[in-house]
């Protein structure tokens, strides 16, 4: 039963155009949102979050969007680049037990930017 | 180094074999988390430790699966008669306190044949 679903195993734009990066949630306990990226062979680094009282979090070229009535959220990227390449996972947890204490991850989505 | 090291990076184990995975967290981290990730999956939480409290071991998948962090550093997960499906990614993570951000070591990569 998986509580958190990256429905789209991979995703190909071309260097330059916008990426969306979708993923739903199933568990309204979830209040606290975060995207992770991963290059092969090592571990995923934080990219950007979004509590639950907002709708929209903007870090440089990565936005991700909340949309709680539908429990969906999505990481933009804009302008994609070749360095972007890389699998992206969803993760999410609830802030009564410590935002960060313990995460719920998707499956990922693997992320390629053709030049 | 600066960030999350683990070791070994890439452990070979023979079904029935115990093993044991090392985290050394970031300097002054206080919380530690422990993750399994298989093949084709997200990483799945498997313990926390705040210093060397282990508040939350409500992710490990059974009683061959132990975690310590005895000085409130350094933590060790350890497996004991080893199987099949134990073979994956195990990441360990730590972070400056609850609720803030968790940075995650290269993992160590477990086969069990």
């Amino acid at each position: 039963d998986q509580q958190v679903k990256q429905n789209s195993p991979s995703l190909s734009v071309q260097e330059g155009r916008i990426s969306i990066l979708n993923c739903d949630y199933t568990n309204s306990m979830f209040d606290y949102f975060l995207w992770y990226k991963k290059y092969p062979a090592e571990g995923p680094t934080f990219l950007i979050s979004i509590s639950s009282i907002k709708d929209k979090n903007e870090d440089g070229r990565f936005t991700v969007f909340l949309n709680k009535s539908a429990k969906h959220l999505s990481l933009h990227i804009v302008p994609s680049q070749p360095g972007d390449s890389a699998v992206y996972f969803c993760a999410a947890s609830s802030l009564l037990t410590g935002a960060n204490s313990k995460l719920t991850f998707g499956k990922g989505i693997t992320l390629s930017v053709r030049p | 180094g600066a960030g999350v090291s683990q070791s070994p990076r890439y452990k070979v184990a023979k079904r029935g074999q115990d093993v044991a995975l090392r985290c050394d967290p970031i300097s002054g981290h206080v919380s530690l988390f422990w993750y399994q990730q298989a093949l084709g999956q997200g990483p799945e939480f498997l313990t926390y430790f705040q210093n060397e409290a282990q508040l939350d071991k409500s992710g490990l998948p059974s009683d061959r699966f132990f975690a310590e962090r005895p000085e409130g550093s350094v933590s060790t997960l350890k497996i004991q008669r080893t199987q099949q499906e134990d073979s994956a990614v195990y990441l360990c993570a730590s972070s400056p306190s609850l609720g803030n951000t968790i940075y995650f070591g290269e993992g160590s990569w477990l086969t069990v044949v």
